[in-house]
This record gives structure tokens, sequence and C-alpha cells, in this order.
């Protein structure tokens, strides 16, 4: 029972254009969402996160979009640029301080020069 | 500062043998957890370490064992290899009361033949 979904495994945008990356969870218990981006052969790294109290979170290129009624969640990078070829990991966590963090499948981006 | 590392980065191993994958971290962070990453699956969590002294199983446990020697260290143990558990392993680190990021190493290739 996937209760993160990353429907698109891939993602091509062209340099400079918006990419946007998509999430759906079926668990209404998650209040805490978070975007990993993984270049090949490293661990993952935090790239940003969102309470389920909030709609937008903004860091730089990077905005994570909740929308709570339909259970789906975006990351948008505008601009794109190279560097941000990598596969992205929608995560979900449940309320309390140790709960267990829940990932998607994963979408690889490529950003064309 | 280091961070979280993993050892050994590769290793192959023969079915029924055993091995023990090494994570320690350097940043004082209560939790611990270890993941398996596979081609469309994403990351699954097969054990975490709420705090030192405790383990708990996540989605996919069967196979494995886990100690939490200490507060910097969280090992995996596969007792008698299988290949169903080639995959890349990623062991992370979290610190109660920073949100949700957790802090990845660069992973383990184990390979069972």
């Amino acid at each position: 029972d996937q209760q993160v979904k990353q429907n698109s495994p891939s993602l091509s945008v062209q340099e400079g254009r918006i990419s946007i990356l998509n999430c759906d969870y079926t668990n209404s218990m998650f209040d805490y969402f978070l975007w990993y981006k993984k270049y090949p052969a490293e661990g993952p790294t935090f790239l940003i996160s969102i309470s389920s109290i909030k709609d937008k979170n903004e860091d730089g290129r990077f905005t994570v979009f909740l929308n709570k009624s339909a259970k789906h969640l975006s990351l948008h990078i505008v601009p794109s640029q190279p560097g941000d070829s990598a596969v992205y990991f929608c995560a979900a966590r449940g309320s309390g301080g140790y709960q267990k963090v829940t990932f998607g499948t994963g979408t690889k981006l490529q950003v064309i020069p | 500062n280091a961070g979280v590392t993993q050892t050994p980065k590769f290793q192959v191993l023969k079915t029924g043998q055993s091995m023990t994958l090494q994570c320690a971290q350097d940043m004082n962070h209560n939790s611990m957890y270890w993941y398996r990453q596979d081609p469309g699956m994403g990351l699954r969590l097969i054990y975490y370490s709420a705090s030192e002294g405790t383990t708990d199983k996540g989605e996919v446990p069967n196979g494995y064992n886990v100690s939490r020697l200490n507060k910097r260290e969280f090992s995996l143990r596969l007792e008698s290899a299988a290949p169903s558990q080639t995959s890349v392993y990623f062991c992370a680190a979290r610190l109660f009361g920073n949100g949700d990021t957790q802090y990845f190493g660069p992973g383990t290739r184990l390979t069972v033949l």
C-alpha cells in the first residue's frame, strides 16, 4: 500500500523553464511533508518542507504547495538549472516526534541546457 | 564534521553469508534510521532508533537486525543474506525538535549472489 505516490517516474524540462513535480498521499494523518533531492551515488539531501497548517512554502527558487483537500503537493522549481537534474523524493510524516517518514518512489528530473 | 558515514561503500555477498553495515553520525542527533532503496520502490524504512537504547521495526524488517550501540552508531546486520536483499542501503540521522529533516549517509551498495 503506497501511501505516498509520485506518479511521474521522470520529467524533462528546458533550462530556465519551470519544473513541477507532483506528489499524492492517501493517509490523512500525515501532517508534515518534505522534499529530498538525490544525486547518483550520494545520499538524499533535504530540500524543502511544509507543515499541514500551511499551503505554501518558498525557499529561493523552490516552492512547495500543499492542497490538503486533494491530498496533493507539488514542488515548483523556477527557473530550472542543469544542476537541478536529480531524483526528487516526496516524503510525509504523521503526528508525533518519532513517527516514521514515508517516502514516495521518486521522480527523475532532467534539466536540458 | 563528517555528518553521517557508512561503511563499507560496496559489498558483494554469497547467499547465506552474513555481514554488518556500519553507520556513525557526529551530529549528536537522537534518532537514526536504516532505509533500502530499490528501483521503482523509493526509500523503504527497515528499522529505526528513536533514541539510544531503543529500536523499532519499519516497513521491511524481515531478514535484518539492528543495534544502537551508542548515540553515534547504528548498525544493520544481515544474518543470512538473500538475493532479495540486493539493494542500496542508506543510514540517516535526525535531531528531535528540528522538524523532520533527516541527514543521510552516502549509502552502501550491496549485491547478494
